[in-house]
């Protein structure tokens, strides 16, 4: 158990649907952080989150759209994805005071776009 | 622009044979260096961070030294149960709300 607790852990979506993955911290941290995970690729940021306010966007397409409505809940909403976008999507959460700032990732919600 | 290089990609050490994992990094500023574990279906799990050339952190059977310009990841008498992808991240000044990956190490330890 890390501490930070994601929902679901495998999904399976068509290109048309929508749906939702939660993350929740028990850490008492100020930051969250979305992952895209693929295989043979680096880990890319997605968003990032400050004491509830949106503080990075790496250029992610606008079908996700992330909701953070108070500091131990994230959530990632997607519509009309491609299956491109199948990949493993890590939540991370943090202290949140910049710095010396270690990330604590959930388990990662398993994505798959038919 | 900033990156991470790890190697190698993969690697299979007998069970008690030790070796080492590589970190290259390029990064304008570095704020801290941050070494995780992944298992198979699993998140990563924060192991090491090291903030300047020189330091050293150790924890059961793995120590991880960082220069200016890299990071070893050592495995001493490696058990199987070490088997897993070691992922190593950068932590720019200019920007710590973010990570910048490497695309892992995968390590097999057979008994």
């Amino acid at each position: 158990e890390t501490g930070v607790t994601q929902t679901p852990r495998h999904l399976v979506m068509g290109m048309t649907n929508k749906k939702s993955l939660k993350c929740e911290q028990h850490l008492g941290h100020n930051a969250m952080y979305w992952y895209k995970q693929s295989a043979k690729k680096p880990l890319e940021l997605m968003f990032v989150y400050n004491f509830k306010e949106q503080t990075e966007n790496n250029s992610v397409p606008s079908r996700f759209s992330p909701e953070c409505p108070n500091s131990s809940h994230l959530f990632l909403h997607l519509h009309t994805l491609q299956p491109e976008d199948s990949a493993l999507y890590l939540c991370a959460s943090s202290q949140g005071e910049g710095g010396r700032d270690i990330q604590y990732f959930g388990a990662g919600t398993r994505l798959s776009v038919l | 622009e900033d990156q991470v290089t790890q190697s190698p990609e993969a690697l299979r050490l007998q069970e008690g044979e030790s070796s080492s994992l590589n970190c290259s990094y390029t990064v304008s500023g570095l704020r801290g260096l941050f070494w995780y574990r992944q298992d198979p279906g699993k998140g990563p799990e924060f192991l090491f961070t090291l903030y300047s050339a020189g330091e050293e952190k150790e924890k059961e059977r793995l120590k991880a030294t960082l220069t200016k310009k890299e990071s070893f990841l050592h495995i001493t008498a490696p058990k199987p149960e070490d088997s897993a992808t070691y992922l190593c991240a950068v932590q720019a000044r200019r920007n710590t709300d973010k990570l910048i990956f490497g695309t892992g190490t995968r390590l097999q330890v057979f008994p």
